[in-house]
């Protein structure tokens, strides 16, 4: 069973902080993983995408990466805001349990503080 | 360009009364379509999707139900209410038949049950 962990539950730094988010997985199996931003009472927004073929996605001040060898994925996002404050998710999708499902960390809660 | 519509976004109901909560989709056709909920301190749990018309997967044994009368539209039910059914639901798609295509989230809908 593809098990998804976002370490640490919650982040809080300064501004202007270069930040490191990462999401391991089980099965390296997969088919591609999302990043996403969750911002308090609303829907999840799709930051990134990254298939399995790729190492890496970038959309201005973010980037991800994947190393599907280790279960692993990091979100990178250079000189944080404030307005980047919000619970980040990472998810993925995996031959296990059917591909037409995607399988979620908790999520990690960033405070960016001014 | 695809646009997911959720409703209603809050809604107040007591035990024991029925529930209906609807998603519609633009800009696709037989898009794969998912309910989620988010309960607080919980990752998001997949409670069923739908890969066509009628089609209908349930991921959680519970007191709620699923249908998809029309190729965009699903439809999350429940006859009758518990307090444990409380949550943030949330309705997704994904290009149909792609196991690299992203996810994509409505605002979701945040119920409580008295």
């Amino acid at each position: 069973k593809q098990e998804v962990t976002q370490i640490p539950a919650a982040l809080s730094v300064p501004e202007g902080e270069n930040l490191v988010l990462n999401c391991s997985f089980t099965d390296s199996a997969i088919y591609n993983l999302q990043w996403f931003r969750q911002d308090p009472g609303k829907g999840l927004t799709s930051l990134l995408l990254i298939q399995s073929s790729q190492r890496e996605q970038t959309s201005g001040r973010l980037n991800a990466s994947l190393d599907k060898s280790s279960g692993r994925s990091t979100l990178y996002i250079a000189a944080s805001q404030p307005g980047d404050s919000a619970t980040y998710l990472c998810a993925v999708r995996s031959a296990q349990g059917g591909s037409e499902k995607l399988v979620f960390g908790k999520g990690m809660k960033l405070t960016v503080n001014p | 360009s695809q646009t997911i519509h959720q409703w209603p976004a809050t809604l107040v109901q007591p035990v024991g009364s029925p529930l209906s909560l609807e998603c519609t989709v633009e800009g696709t056709s037989n898009p794969n379509l998912y309910w989620y909920r988010q309960a607080a301190g919980r990752g998001l749990q997949l409670l069923f999707y739908s890969v066509g018309i009628g089609q209908i997967s349930s991921e959680v044994p519970q007191n709620l139900s699923a249908s998809r009368p029309q190729d965009r539209q699903f439809i999350l039910s429940s006859k009758k209410l518990l307090l444990s059914d409380s949550g943030f639901y949330l309705c997704a798609w994904s290009r149909g038949g792609a196991s690299i295509s992203p996810l994509h989230f409505g605002n979701g809908t945040r119920l409580t049950v008295t």
